[in-house]
């Protein structure tokens, strides 16, 4: 199994650019998650799925947009990339519901606004 | 609200030292209480949890943590740090109550000194 992959590795934009992350689980998770990593403040939440053809919004969704097409996938979108959203970028998939469960992480998308 | 506090945010110890990692978190309904720790260039993997049972919790590489209710701490803990142990750790939280978030701590950064 090849766990939690995220696409790209990292990326440069300009601001005003739009580019979509994707994220690909091959565990069956029913969960999935997209979080922003900023220096001093920890993981922030900014939108998660329960399942397929369902989002909701997390922490900080300001500026991105999600999709859950099929179970295995969860994309995030930032339509008009603006330098805030200079970060690192790590998707998360769970078993979810009421089994407490561990989250497994992709290994990460830094993203550069210029 | 819940929130999850990591007073230190950054822990130098020397190699073979013992090192406590301090988590507290607020929240007015039971949870569930999670370590995670992110290597250099790598996404998050969980260390250890606690859901139930005994308070003592005892997780990979020679970690453990202990739940204390009344001090709504979950502190980390490991006799003799490795310079393998040198890595970003992160707290997190999720309320009974609610199980499609988890809540992070803002990280403490481990540097285990030759």
């Amino acid at each position: 199994n090849a766990g939690v992959t995220q696409t790209p590795k990292f990326r440069v934009l300009k601001t005003g650019q739009s580019m979509t992350l994707l994220c690909a689980q091959d565990m069956n998770h029913e969960y999935m998650y997209w979080y922003r990593q900023d220096p001093g403040m920890g993981l922030r939440l900014i939108h998660y799925s329960v399942g397929e053809g369902t989002t909701a919004k997390g922490e900080v969704p300001d500026g991105y947009n999600v999709s859950r097409l099929k179970k295995q996938n969860f994309l995030l979108g930032l339509e008009s990339a603006a330098p805030s959203q200079t970060s690192v970028y790590f998707c998360a998939s769970s078993y979810g519901g009421r089994r407490q469960e561990t989250q497994y992480f992709g290994p990460g998308t830094r993203l550069l606004v210029l | 609200a819940q929130s999850v506090t990591q007073l230190d945010s950054q822990v130098p110890v020397f190699e073979e030292a013992p090192v406590e990692l301090r988590c507290n978190y607020s929240s007015s309904v039971s949870v569930y209480l999670f370590w995670y720790v992110q290597y250099p260039n790598q996404g998050l993997q969980l260390l250890l949890k606690y859901l139930s049972g005994s308070t003592l919790v005892k997780g990979i590489n020679g970690f453990e943590a202990e739940f204390n209710k009344s001090q709504t701490s979950f502190h980390l803990r490991k006799p003799s740090v490795h310079i393998s142990d040198t890595a970003e750790y992160f707290c997190a939280v999720i309320e009974k109550t609610s199980y499609d978030k988890v809540i992070f701590g803002p990280g403490t950064s481990l540097s285990v000194i030759p």
